[in-house]
């Protein structure tokens, strides 16, 4: 079964970066676009990060733009998120999820999600 | 990148019907039928259970329907249960981005 699986978290200070990885199993993980959606704590959902199923095209929230990096390596099944110059606002829950759509066919919405990484942004 | 509306909070009996709404602009939601709705439980990831406007996953239940009109999207449960208790939260494409609704909490009296 399709299975998402976060790591990387951790208590990181203010101006910090932190890289996240996401290890996909139980799909053909080259097929499908990737996403990260955050929550911070007792907060809504917010949408992060898109990379498309062959990373040649990343779109970014304002929020994160010019400050995080998606990436991913399909040869190893994994989705990264680096972040840099980490920000109290930035605590939250990271959720990797997959995009619903296959290939060129990015749809925005996502079908499988990992568990959650959190990420407190503290000194 | 501004967030999609819905209403706070709702609650309804077993066995009775709710609609949650979410409102948005001509630049999301009335553009695009990119329109999702997740459940989520705390401490849980979300789980997908419309898609597409109002289409459902497999191994959702049919008494979970979604529909849209100009710039609002709707998700109705009918035959309400205890277990449909949490969050729920709707999401558009905005092209390339994605927005989210803030969430909407239901109870199950």
């Amino acid at each position: 079964q399709v299975q998402l699986v976060e790591s990387g978290g951790g208590v990181v200070q203010p101006g910090r970066s932190l890289r996240l990885s996401c290890a996909a199993s139980g799909f053909i993980f080259s097929s499908h676009a990737m996403h990260w959606v955050r929550q911070a704590p007792g907060k809504g959902l917010e949408w992060v990060a898109i990379i498309s199923y062959d990373g040649n095209y990343k779109y970014y929230a304002d929020s994160v733009k010019g400050r995080f990096t998606i990436s991913r390596d399909n040869s190893k099944s994994t989705l990264y998120l680096q972040m840099n110059s980490l920000r109290t606002e930035d605590t939250a829950v990271y959720f990797c999820a997959r995009d619903l759509g296959l290939y060129s066919s990015s749809c925005w919405e996502f079908d499988y999600w990992g568990q959650g990484n959190l990420v407190p942004v503290s000194s | 990148q501004s967030a999609l509306t819905q209403s706070r909070s709702v609650s309804g009996s077993p066995g009775q019907s709710v609609t949650i709404s979410c409102t948005g602009t001509s630049s999301d939601v009335g553009t695009y039928n990119y329109v999702s709705w997740y459940h989520q439980n705390p401490g849980k990831a979300p789980r997908l259970i419309i898609y597409d406007v109002s289409k459902r996953p497999s191994g959702v239940p049919d008494r979970f329907s979604g529909s849209k009109s100009g710039n609002t999207a709707s998700l109705t449960i009918s035959g309400l249960q205890a277990e449909d208790e949490g969050d729920y939260y709707c999401s558009s494409y905005a092209g390339s981005n994605v927005v989210f609704g803030g969430g909407t909490k239901l109870t199950v009296l």
